[in-house]
């Protein structure tokens, strides 16, 4: 149990246009999903908390209006990179918690890469 | 801010050898876990320990919350534990991750 998802796994873009990437808790409901940016050779760092049925709220430097989150549903969390550029070229992680053992799972993530 | 260092940061084992990694917090501790990531960038939940000890097969891990320190034993390393390993600890009362620097890991045959 506890497995969460991640579509698509690998993108190819071009600059300028925007993408979206879905992130699903297959076998439970997750009220608070969360997404993490990872650039090579460094740790994960959370971009924002994702709630369903209420706003993102996003970590400090993480420009809300250029990764729009929609958690529409208790097992579906989107994160669309609007205008994407070179620099927004990274490896996109999200995860969903189950709170009934107090642990995160995490989806095996999008690559995503911004000619 | 949280801080959350690990170490070593890099190491190279042979295959069949013993390694503890370490993980060392500024504030304190909650709901610590233990990841590894896979070379196809997978995390994959080893250990849930916010306290105390856990083994499961050649991988066990100790929390000593009080002293701030996490410690995960790999033993009879295999060239499939190779990879990243992270540890991860709430922000108190957020359910945010904080993630650690990660130690590399490359098991040679």
């Amino acid at each position: 149990g506890a497995v969460v998802s991640q579509h698509p796994s690998r993108v190819i873009c071009k600059s300028g246009t925007s993408v979206k990437i879905e992130c699903r808790s297959l076998d439970f409901q997750a009220t608070t999903m969360f997404w993490y940016r990872q650039f090579p050779k460094q740790s994960l760092m959370l971009m924002a908390t994702s709630n369903e049925g209420s706003k993102a709220t996003y970590e400090q430097g993480v420009e809300k209006d250029k990764f729009l989150i929609n958690h529409a549903s208790l097992t579906l969390s989107t994160l669309t990179v609007t205008s994407a550029h070179p620099e927004d070229s990274s490896f996109y992680i999200c995860s969903a918690q189950l709170v009934a053992v107090n642990e995160q799972f995490f989806g095996p993530g999008t690559r995503l890469t911004v000619l | 801010g949280i801080q959350v260092e690990q170490s070593p940061p890099d190491l190279i084992l042979q295959e069949g050898a013993n390694s503890t990694l370490r993980c060392n917090f500024s504030d304190s501790v909650n709901n610590l876990q233990w990841f590894h990531q896979n070379p196809w960038g997978q995390l994959i939940n080893l250990f849930y320990i916010p306290s105390g000890t856990k083994q499961n097969g050649r991988l066990s891990a100790t929390t000593v919350a009080t002293e701030r320190y996490s410690l995960l034993y790999i033993s009879s390393s295999q060239t499939t534990d190779s990879g990243v390993y992270f540890c991860a600890h709430e922000a108190t009362g957020t359910y945010k991750y904080i993630f650690g620097t990660g130690t590399r890991l490359k098991v040679l045959a």
